[in-house]
C-alpha cells in the first residue's frame, strides 16, 4: 500500500464550486504539505503543517485553505474554484528535524489532477 | 527574480554519456539544496541533498554546490534512458522551494 495517498485523482469541476482534496499518510511523520504544480512554473507551497496545532501558509495561499485533522490526514479546500487553479496537486510529508547535516525528505503523494471549467 | 533558476531545457544526451544539470540561487543565507527527479505524470522523488561546498557522490549521481558564485549541479555518469525524467533543483530545509525543473531526454 501507499504510503502517502490522495483522494481523488482527477477532478473536473465547474468555477464556483467547494472542492475538498485529502491527503492520508501512513508513514508516522509530523510535517505535511500542499503543493500545485503548473507547466513552466515547477512547484509551489500552498500550505503545510508541521503539527496537529501548527498551520502556516505557504508561497500562494490565496484561494485555498487546508485543514489538520489527524497526525495522518490534511486536507485542501477550494471554496470558490476558479479556471486558473486548475494545476496538478501534491500532498507530501517529511518527519521533524534530525539535526545539523541532515535532511528531512519529503514524501510525496501521488497527485490529484484538477480542472476547473 | 525567483529564488532559484534552471533552464527548462530540453537537455538531450546519448546513451552513456554525462548529463549535467545547472540551477543557481538567490538567498546567499541558503544552507540545504537538493534535487528530485519526477518522472511524467509521476510524484517527485528525492535523488540527493547537499549543503557542504564541494562534490558529493551518490553511485551515478554527484551534486556539486558553489556557495560562493551560488549555483548547484548535479551530474548523471553513464546516463541511461531510465533517467528521462524532469530534474527539480531546489533549496530549504523543511519549506522548499523548487526550480521550474530540468527535463532531461536520454537517446538509446
Amino acid at each position: 500500500d501507499a504510503d502517502v495517498t490522495q483522494t481523488p485523482r482527477n477532478r473536473i469541476t465547474k468555477t464556483g464550486k467547494r472542492i475538498m482534496l485529502e491527503c492520508s499518510q501512513t508513514k508516522g511523520h509530523d510535517r505535511m504539505y500542499w503543493y500545485r504544480q503548473d507547466p513552466g512554473l515547477g512547484l509551489r507551497l500552498i500550505y503545510y503543517s508541521f503539527d496537529v496545532k501548527d498551520i502556516n501558509k505557504g508561497e500562494i495561499s490565496d484561494g485555498y485553505s487546508v485543514s489538520r485533522q489527524a497526525q495522518a490526514k490534511f486536507s485542501l479546500s477550494l471554496e470558490s474554484a476558479i479556471p486558473n487553479q486548475t494545476a496538478l496537486y501534491f500532498c507530501a510529508t517529511s518527519v521533524g528535524t534530525k539535526g545539523k547535516g541532515s535532511y528531512n525528505e519529503q514524501f510525496f503523494g501521488p497527485g490529484t489532477r484538477l480542472t476547473v471549467l | 527574480q525567483k529564488e532559484v533558476e534552471q533552464n527548462s531545457g530540453p537537455l538531450s544526451v546519448p546513451e552513456g554519456a554525462i548529463a549535467s544539470l545547472n540551477c543557481t540561487y538567490s538567498d546567499r543565507g541558503s544552507q540545504s539544496f537538493f534535487w528530485y527527479r519526477q518522472y511524467s505524470g509521476k510524484s517527485p522523488e528525492l535523488i540527493m541533498f547537499i549543503y557542504s561546498n564541494g562534490d558529493k557522490e551518490d553511485g551515478r549521481f554527484t551534486a556539486q554546490l558553489n556557495k560562493a558564485s551560488q549555483y548547484v549541479s548535479l551530474l548523471i555518469r553513464d546516463s541511461q534512458p531510465s533517467d528521462s525524467a524532469t530534474y527539480l533543483c531546489g533549496t530549504g530545509f523543511q519549506k522548499l522551494v523548487f526550480g521550474t525543473g530540468t527535463r532531461l531526454l536520454v537517446s538509446p
